[in-house]
């Protein structure tokens, strides 16, 4: 069974730091990967996608990850973080591509951004 | 409206009563998923529906728990007997069809949820 692994919970960093978000699965074959974020009192919602070609995946808001297929890994990564980044990040992925679309989400990790 | 809708947005409820959710997903979107989002436990996946039917209900926590989805659209989950360790966020997604769009294949569009609050 597919699993996702986010190890950090809490990260709290000062603006103009830069952020990695770490992400792990479980899954040997092709992936679909994902980062949504929760925004405060906001839906959940679509930072970024893999699904082929270009391992760097850039989304919104200047937010950036990189599949790394050796590492089964696909860290979330931003050069310099503002206030408004403040949220809980999740990572998914989805180990069917083209059937089932059952994507499984990891733990989150709150990220909480000080002025 | 053009997203995911719940309803109730909030729901307090007192010990052993049921309860009805009810999800409205984007119109054309014949997946549709529930998940239950517990402080501190991140997303816990529910039941996931491809039209009207449940291929993987794996996620249901035990057989207090039901979900229907009828004309491949509204769904709702029920609970029964509700007990205090039911409360959180019930969230309900829904993506496209596979094949429509490439690039939109398995993005799941997330509704506000809905806060249950069993008392």
């Amino acid at each position: 069974a597919q699993s996702v692994s986010q190890h950090n919970h809490h990260v709290i960093l000062s603006e103009a730091a830069s952020l990695e978000l770490g992400c792990n699965y479980s899954y040997g074959g092709t992936v679909n990967l994902f980062w949504y974020v929760q925004y405060p009192g906001q839906h959940l919602q679509l930072l970024l996608k893999y699904f082929s070609g270009d391992p760097l995946v850039k989304g919104i808001k200047g937010f950036e990850a990189e599949f790394i297929k050796s590492k089964f890994s696909f860290n979330l990564r931003k050069p310099s973080v503002q206030w408004s980044d403040t949220a809980e990040y999740f990572c998914a992925v989805n180990a069917s591509p083209g059937g089932y679309q059952k994507v499984t989400f990891g733990t989150g990790t709150k990220l909480q951004v000080i002025p | 409206g053009a997203g995911v809708s719940q309803s109730p947005s909030n729901k307090v409820t007192e010990k052993g009563k049921d309860v009805e959710l009810r999800c409205d997903p984007i119109s054309g979107h014949t997946a549709l998923y529930w998940y239950r989002q517990s402080l501190g436990q991140g997303l816990e996946f529910l039941i996931y529906f491809q039209g009207n039917s449940a291929p993987d209900k794996s996620g249901l926590p035990s057989d207090r728990f039901s979900a229907e989805r009828t004309g491949g659209s509204v769904s709702t989950l029920t609970i029964q007997r509700t007990q205090q360790e039911d409360s959180a966020v019930y969230l309900c997604a829904s993506s496209s069809k596979p094949g429509t769009s490439w690039s939109s294949y398995n993005e799941q569009f997330f509704g506000p949820g809905t806060r249950l609050t069993v008392l």
